[in-house]
């Protein structure tokens, strides 16, 4: 049972234009959402995060996005680059006082094409 | 800055053995988290260490275990292993403990259990 989905495997865009990336979860629960992206043969790289206090939070490019009612998390990438293209985890942490614990997506693929 | 280091990179066992990894922070950051990478699964948390301390844990049988040292250094220990334990193996490391703080993860040890 996935508590952590990312429906859309790959997404494909042109440069310059917007990249949306979704996750939508389960557990009303989770109080802290992320982003990783991941270059093949690397590990995942820190991107983004948000606490479930907040509903947006923005880093140059990148901003993301919480819908606490749909249980819903979205990644912006403006403008898109060639250089985004890996494939995109969101992840949320559940659990509380020594218990904590990160639950991850299956990953997007992203192209940003030329 | 030195990143995160982790030995061996590739590994091959056989079914019933055990093995231990070794991860490396970042020099000042006291956490080390680990997680397990499979193509079916994705990716998933294991544990989270902190001055010396499990702090979280994931939904992994006993046989995963893990430790840190006085030096924040941390290694895994995966006991009677299973075929289904092939995966990447990654560490990350951070500042602070509970899975919020920027995490900076290291290439990985790919276990192959034949």
């Amino acid at each position: 049972d996935q508590q952590v989905k990312q429906n859309s495997p790959s997404l494909s865009v042109q440069e310059g234009r917007i990249s949306i990336l979704n996750c939508d979860y389960t557990n009303s629960m989770f109080d802290y959402f992320l982003w990783y992206k991941k270059y093949p043969a690397e590990g995942p790289t820190f991107l983004i995060s948000i606490s479930s206090i907040k509903d947006k939070n923005e880093d140059g490019r990148f901003t993301v996005f919480l819908n606490k009612s749909a249980k819903h998390l979205s990644l912006h990438i403006v403008p898109s680059q060639p250089g985004d293209s890996a494939v995109y985890f969101c992840a949320v942490r559940g659990g509380g006082g020594s218990n904590y614990k990160l639950t991850f997506g299956k990953g997007t693929l992203l192209t940003v094409n030329p | 800055k030195a990143g995160v280091t982790q030995t061996p990179r590739y590994l091959i066992k056989t079914r019933g053995q055990q093995v231990t990894l070794s991860c490396s922070p970042i020099s000042g950051h006291r956490s080390v988290s680990w997680y397990q990478q499979t193509p079916g699964q994705g990716l998933q948390f294991l544990f989270e260490y902190f001055s010396e301390t499990q702090r979280n844990k994931g939904n992994f049988p006993g046989r995963f275990s893990g430790r840190q040292f006085s030096n924040s250094r941390s290694e895994m220990n995966v006991s009677t292993l299973e075929l289904g334990d092939s995966a990447l193996y990654l560490c990350a490391s951070s500042l602070r403990a509970h899975l919020t703080e920027t995490q900076y993860f290291g290439p990985g040890t790919r276990l192959l259990v034949l």
